[in-house]
């Protein structure tokens, strides 16, 4: 069936430094990718998107590819804070359809150490 | 602010009850979902509804049924609650008209234990 494999599963960075979350995906009818960020304790929220007729977004200094040949996409955080300690997830939507219909990655929880 | 608030926010029960956990939102979106989350898992749709006459399975909608009371207020029910449902629920919604972004705007979550 559909689904998104998303890695590393934990991934620890020193403040300053750049963490790189990927993400492939096996629905080719998918044609929105958003990244969602979960403080502990606290509701996802989106962080950032990107749709299929676009390759790469950036948003300060967060950044997402995507190859849809390849059927992957990455999240990109540069000059890490601790604030950016949390739990990120990638999705896909489903289908084709509505970009509320997502297909979530497991999630890969980010520490960034002071 | 405009919310999506989820009751109750915490229940413990026991194996075959029935539970109802409840969504309301005053965003004044058309589209509302429930989604699952489980440690290691990810999140996983439940149910989806786009108007209150319109009901969608998810990926994971088996021992699960759904009501769209109102365009604000959709409610999850496990008819005989099982072990395995244990799991923080979230309700969701999203604008399906000239707002929309595809982004979700997630409540605060319902942390379900089935004993």
């Amino acid at each position: 069936g559909e689904n998104v494999e998303q890695h590393p599963s934990t991934l620890s960075v020193q403040e300053g430094d750049s963490a790189v979350i990927k993400c492939t995906y096996s629905d080719s009818a998918s044609n929105y990718f958003p990244w969602y960020k979960q403080e502990l304790g606290k509701r996802p929220q989106l962080i950032i998107d990107i749709r299929s007729n676009v390759g790469e977004k950036k948003d300060q200094r967060i950044a997402v590819t995507l190859n849809k040949t390849a059927k992957h996409f990455s999240l990109h955080i540069t000059e890490t804070q601790p604030e950016d300690s949390a739990v990120y997830f990638c999705a896909a939507s489903r289908n084709g359809g509505s970009q509320g219909n997502l297909i979530f990655g497991k999630g890969t929880k980010l520490s960034v150490k002071p | 602010d405009a919310d999506v608030t989820q009751t109750p926010r915490n229940r413990i029960t026991k194996t075959g009850k029935r539970i109802m956990l409840e969504c309301s939102q005053t965003k004044g979106h058309d589209r509302m979902y429930w989604y699952r989350q489980d440690p290691g898992l990810g999140l996983r749709l439940i149910y989806y509804s786009f108007d209150v006459k319109d009901i969608n399975k998810g990926e994971i909608s088996d021992g699960y049924s759904v009501s769209r009371q109102a365009q604000a207020k959709f409610s999850l029910s496990l008819e005989s609650a099982i072990p395995n449902q244990t799991a923080l629920y979230f309700c969701a919604t999203s604008d399906g008209g000239r707002g929309n972004t595809g982004e979700l705007f997630f409540g605060e979550g319902s942390r379900l234990t089935v004993l």
